[in-house]
């Protein structure tokens, strides 16, 4: 069975760094497209990032808000998704998910989520 | 690139159907086959229901159903249940590897 547990977030200071990590089970991180997807409280989603699987080339990509700020990683060995966050604003409080992806940016099994706030 | 664009409620009795739209332009529901709709209970994350417009995951029951038309897309859910109270999210691949969500619509059953 396919399972991610987040793990990391809590409050922090505007300017601040926070490290996300997403444990994965039931498949290999590797292997897979994975993205980072954030719901801001009492609204919507919006996607943050995604990584490729090592075989399309392991890249990452980021949306234009969080681009130069965030950075997405994966540790092979303990089979978990990392978002390295920094220069926090107010703005990136929300709640942040991991997620598989079946393609073409389809979310398919989801975490449940670490609360991020960030506030002076 | 704004939002897609849901209506804020919708809601209809036990058994009845529903349709959730979703609007967005030619650069992301109109131009790609890849628009989804996501459920969320509260508290809860979000789940897979519709993926490539009208196509269900493994476990989805047949009276959710997914359509587009143009530069909408539609989530329809027929013989409406408790269980189905919750919010649910419209996304569209929208190029340049970018997805766009739509603001999301809560659905009550009355």
């Amino acid at each position: 069975e396919v399972q991610l547990v987040e793990s990391g977030g809590g409050l922090v200071k505007p300017g601040a760094s926070l490290r996300l990590s997403c444990a994965a089970s039931g498949f290999t991180v590797n292997d897979a497209w994975m993205s980072w997807v954030r719901q801001v409280p009492g609204k919507g989603l919006e996607w943050v990032g995604l990584l490729r699987r090592r075989a399309s080339g392991g890249t990452p990509e980021y949306a234009a808000s969080v681009k130069g700020r965030f950075t997405i990683s994966r540790d092979v060995s303990q089979n978990t998704l990392y978002l390295q966050m920094s220069s926090l604003k107010t703005e990136d409080t929300g709640v942040y998910y991991c997620a598989t992806d079946r393609g073409w940016l389809t979310f398919d099994c989801w975490g449940q989520g670490t609360p991020v706030t960030v506030s002076s | 690139q704004s939002a897609l664009t849901q209506p804020p409620s919708a809601s209809g009795s036990p058994g009845q159907s529903v349709t959730i739209s979703c609007t967005g332009t030619s650069s992301d529901i109109g131009g790609y086959k890849y628009v989804s709709w996501y459920q969320q209970h509260p508290g809860k994350a979000p789940k897979l229901m519709i993926y490539e417009v009208s196509e269900r995951p493994s476990g989805v029951p047949d009276r959710i159903s997914g359509s587009k038309s143009g530069n909408t897309a539609s989530l329809t859910v027929s013989g409406l249940q408790a269980e189905d109270e919750a919010d649910y999210y419209c996304s569209s691949y929208a190029g340049s590897n970018f997805v766009l969500f739509g603001g999301g619509t809560k659905l009550t059953v009355l």
